[in-house]
C-alpha cells in the first residue's frame, strides 16, 4: 500500500488562475481532509469529504471548492489564484465509516502562485 | 474557538539530554490532543495521542487540563529524533484537526 498519495507534487501558476489537485486516500479508507501549510505554520483544515459530501469546512472562500468521487479519491479545486494561496496542500485520509478518526498524512503538492 | 499554541519554533538539545517541547490549548470541553512528527523529506505522521497513554519512540505526553497543557518529553534525546514537531487538536465530534504552528527540534551530537 503506497499510502495516500497527492499529484502533482509542485506546481507554478499565475495571479487569477484555477489550479486542481488530487489525492488518492490510502486502501481501506473512505474520508479525505486537506489541509493548507503556509510556510513556517502548522497545517490548516479546509474541509472534509466523506461520502461523496463535504462535511465540515474551516474558515477558507468559497475560492476552494472540492470533490469525492466514488473511489474516495479527491480533487481540490482553487479558483482566482491569490499569490497567498501559495502552500503546501496535505491530504488526509482516515477510515471514519469504520469508526477511525486517525489521518493518515500524503507529502503535499506545493503550489506556487506568482 | 479552538487553538493549539507552540511557543517554540526552535529548540536545540544535546544528545542524551532530556527535551520537553510546550503544547498549549485553548478550548472549553473535553480535546482529544495528539503529537505529530514530520522528519527531513518525510511526511507527517502521527507520533502519539493522549488517549492512549502509550510511550512511542521514549517520547510521552500527558494531557493537563489543569493548565490546558500537552507537552512532550523525552529523557534522553537522540540524534534521530531532530524533527518537526506539531501539536494537534481534535475537539469533540470535530472530525478536523488544529495544528499548532510547530516546533523544529535539533539534537545535537
Amino acid at each position: 500500500d503506497a499510502g495516500v498519495t497527492q499529484s502533482p507534487t509542485h506546481l507554478i501558476k499565475t495571479r487569477g488562475q484555477q489550479v486542481t489537485l488530487r489525492c488518492s486516500p490510502k486502501s481501506g479508507h473512505d474520508t479525505v481532509s486537506w489541509y493548507q501549510q503556509a510556510l513556517g505554520q502548522g497545517p490548516q483544515f479546509i474541509f472534509q469529504y466523506y461520502e461523496e459530501e463535504e462535511r465540515q469546512r474551516g474558515n477558507f472562500p468559497d475560492r476552494f471548492s472540492g470533490h469525492q468521487f466514488p473511489n474516495y479519491s479527491s480533487e481540490l479545486n482553487v479558483n482566482a489564484l491569490l499569490l497567498g494561496d501559495s502552500a503546501l496542500y496535505l491530504c488526509a485520509s482516515s477510515a471514519i465509516g469504520s469508526g477511525s478518526y486517525e489521518q493518515y498524512f500524503g507529502p503535499g503538492t506545493r503550489l506556487t502562485v506568482t | 474557538a479552538q487553538r493549539v499554541t507552540q511557543p517554540e519554533k526552535l529548540l536545540s538539545v544535546f544528545k542524551g539530554a532530556p527535551v520537553e517541547l510546550k503544547c498549549n490549548y485553548s478550548y472549553s470541553g473535553s480535546p482529544e490532543l495528539f503529537w505529530y512528527v514530520q522528519y527531513s523529506r518525510q511526511r507527517l505522521q502521527l507520533l502519539l495521542r493522549h488517549i492512549s497513554r502509550e510511550s512511542i519512540k521514549g517520547f510521552t505526553a500527558d494531557l493537563n487540563k489543569g493548565e490546558t497543557s500537552f507537552h512532550l518529553k523525552k529523557p534522553f534525546a537522540q540524534e534521530e529524533d531532530s524533527a518537526m514537531y506539531y501539536c494537534a487538536l481534535r475537539s469533540g465530534s470535530a472530525r478536523q484537526l488544529t495544528f499548532g504552528s510547530g516546533t523544529q527540534l535539533t539534537v545535537l551530537p
